[in-house]
């Protein structure tokens, strides 16, 4: 157990949805990453937050946003959804120093999303 | 933008056998993570490497960074079945944004 934890485990929903993915840092860790896996991309970075501002983006696309709370907690927020964002998503987190991404991450277990 | 190639893709042992998988990278590493996937669950973190020549271990699993640091080998000795499952290498980019190689799927024959 890495001490990340995600919400759902599983979701199903309809292509034009939007769904939100919530994750919780392990404690005292300042930042949050999300993920992509799919089987054709592998593991894609999306974006970083370091206590509470975002740090890092990645290959995120512009129908997904995610904020970081007060508490550290974060939230992936998936719009417009279409066929091809199905996929595991993963949040880690990590105590960086500095707020950089150069530093071991821990993964929470994955949201598995299926659009139909 | 930092490219990061393992090989091979995939690898079937017998258990009780050796292997090395590898990971290139298209620029000077600064960090390399090892992580272990099971499928469809997380990562689990093995090893970070950062210092050229850099060499760890962690019971039957030895991780080195070369001393280009542009690539790293991953060996695992005596395999065991405990041992399957996908391995991904990890590295930080330039914009502080972090990627990861395509993974090699071990299969391990009892």
């Amino acid at each position: 157990d890495s001490g990340v934890t995600q919400t759902p485990k599983h979701l199903i929903t309809a292509t034009g949805q939007r769904v939100t993915l919530r994750c919780s840092p392990r404690s005292g860790d300042l930042s949050v990453y999300w993920y992509q896996q799919s089987l054709d991309q592998g593991l894609q970075f999306l974006i970083q937050y370091y206590n509470g501002e975002e740090r890092a983006k990645g290959n995120i696309l512009e129908r997904f946003s995610a904020q970081q709370f007060p508490d550290l907690h974060s939230e992936l927020n998936l719009s417009s959804l279409e066929l091809g964002d199905s996929a595991l998503y993963f949040c880690a987190s990590s105590f960086p120093l500095g707020g950089s991404v150069n530093n071991e991450q821990f993964f929470g277990p994955g949201t598995r999303l299926t659009v139909l | 933008s930092q490219e990061l190639e393992q090989s091979p893709q995939s690898l079937i042992v017998q258990e009780g056998k050796n292997l090395t998988i590898n990971c290139t990278s298209s620029k000077t590493l600064y960090g390399l993570y090892w992580y272990k996937q099971k499928y469809g669950e997380g990562l689990i973190f093995l090893m970070m490497l950062q210092k050229g020549g850099e060499e760890k271990s962690h019971e039957k699993i030895t991780a080195k960074l070369d001393e280009k640091k542009q690539q790293s080998s991953l060996h695992i000795t005596a395999s065991q079945p405990s041992h399957a499952g996908i391995y991904l290498c990890g590295a930080a980019g330039g914009n502080n944004d972090m990627r990861f190689g395509a993974g090699t799927r071990l299969t391990v024959k009892p």
